[in-house]
């Protein structure tokens, strides 16, 4: 019952590196997340896909790029990263819109810890 | 702007009394209202949620309770356990570029019971 993985858990990068961070949910779930955690920021939504073949920006989407590979599979890409983007980031997928009257939960990943030095 | 406040960063109580975490909005379109519960090195866990045309939800030890008036929701936590002791985060459910509902997040209150 793996829910939703995130690789890698752990990753160092040089400023100016890029890398991708992947996410996969077993649960048929139509819409997914990413958000990062920063200390005294609680999370804050960097991109979405509320159904397979589409993305939208959240709050916090400068620096990444997403792809929503299947309906499976959400990464998230950091093109040239940045020492502000040290952060954790969380994948969550949900049946639904997050948070509808359909009370569809998010449900996350374990997260990948991120260090841009 | 913070629309969803979390006052209390930490909040330490004895197991077997009662745990009680605040969490204040601003936004009045806000239609749901979630909690969610995260132990260290892991993803925050669904908990509880309360409908904005609700006053109360309760699961078990866990109840929520929403006062729209006052734009003030809390997570009562009864017999408070050791277990119970992680950050909880409270998250607000609007409508989001017309597509999608988003969820926005407090930062959270780091639970203690002792023992």
């Amino acid at each position: 019952n793996a829910g939703v993985t995130q690789t890698p858990k752990f990753q160092v990068l040089k400023t100016g590196q890029s890398m991708t961070l992947q996410c996969a949910q077993d649960m048929n779930h139509n819409s997914m997340y990413w958000y990062r955690q920063d200390p005294g920021m609680g999370l804050r939504l960097i991109y979405y896909s509320a159904s397979e073949g589409t993305t939208d920006k959240g709050e916090v989407p400068n620096g990444y790029n997403v792809s929503r590979l299947n309906k499976r599979e959400f990464s998230l890409r950091l093109e040239s990263a940045a020492p502000s983007q040290t952060s954790v980031y969380f994948c969550a997928s949900s049946e639904f819109g997050a948070g509808t009257s359909y009370n569809s939960p998010l449900h996350f990943g374990n997260g990948t810890r991120l260090t841009v030095t | 702007d913070q629309q969803v406040k979390q006052n209390s960063p930490s909040l330490s109580v004895q197991e077997g009394r009662i745990s009680i975490l605040n969490c204040d909005y601003t936004n009045s379109m806000f239609d749901y209202f979630l909690w969610y519960k995260k132990y260290p090195a892991e993803g925050p866990t669904f908990l509880i949620s309360i409908s904005s045309i609700k006053d109360k939800n309760e699961d078990g030890r866990f109840t929520v309770f929403l006062n729209k008036s006052a734009k003030h929701l809390s997570l009562h936590i009864v017999p408070s356990q050791p277990g119970d002791s992680a950050v909880y985060f409270c998250a607000a459910s609007v409508r989001y570029g017309g597509a999608t509902n988003k969820l926005i997040f407090g930062t959270g209150t780091l639970l203690a019971v002792q023992p």
